[in-house]
């Protein structure tokens, strides 16, 4: 069964603390990984998409790796605006259509 | 530009009505979703449309039905609201010929069924 799994569920850092979220994938063929940002009464903010191992992206403070298991959403010093939510999404080629399956997100709290 | 809009934002209903949430992309667009999200749950894919003319069904079907009226609308309709379906609902869109491009996503509706 194609699956997502994220941690930690929950994260507080410090205002320059840098961390990383982690987002560990099972599926049979992976057409794309996408990284998104959920802020409260919004929806997700797309961020990233990764299609193979060993591919990266940035943006600002954030850095998106890949690997065949995982991928990993790296926050260099942090402000108090990165705060959201950080869903991880997966494109599996057995999945119909362009369907995502998404995981349960990580909260990020960044205090100043 | 707009994106993706949804309306209504919020509706409060009672267990028996009928519903129809709204969704509409001005990205010229070919697939459109509508996903549910639940405390503890993530998103889930109640049905998709790759493309004008086609519904499919995703994880959580029941209990709803869609309409791909053109390729810029794409409705959700509950015929009898069961409080099960609390929840906020979230239409996405994709587009281009390549099906790995990513979803953009409307800002929800929040629903309640008493």
């Amino acid at each position: 069964e194609d699956q997502v799994t994220q941690s930690p569920e929950a994260l507080r850092l410090q205002e320059g603390e840098s961390s990383s979220l982690n987002c560990s994938y099972t599926v049979s063929g992976l057409r794309g990984l996408f990284w998104y940002r959920q802020d409260p009464g919004k929806g997700p903010e797309f961020l990233f998409t990764l299609y193979s191992a060993g591919e990266e992206k940035e943006k600002e403070r954030l850095k998106a790796t890949l690997t065949k298991k995982e991928s990993f959403l790296h926050i260099t010093a942090p402000k108090p605006e990165d705060s959201a939510t950080y869903l991880c999404a997966v494109q599996a080629t057995n999945q119909a259509g362009t369907a995502l399956i998404f995981g349960k997100g990580t909260t990020l709290s960044v205090s100043s | 530009n707009a994106g993706v809009t949804q309306t209504p934002k919020f509706q409060v209903l009672k267990t028996g009505q009928s519903m129809t949430l709204q969704c509409a992309q001005d990205m010229n667009h070919n697939s459109m979703y509508w996903y549910r999200q639940d405390p503890g749950m993530g998103l889930r894919l109640i049905y998709y449309s790759a493309s004008e003319g086609t519904t499919d069904k995703g994880e959580v079907p029941n209990g709803y039905n869609v309409s791909r009226l053109n390729k810029r609308e794409f409705s959700l309709r509950l015929e009898s609201a069961a409080p099960s379906q609390t929840s906020v609902y979230f239409c996405a869109s994709s587009g281009g010929a390549i099906s790995n491009q990513p979803q953009h996503f409307g800002d929800g509706t929040r629903l309640s069924i008493l």
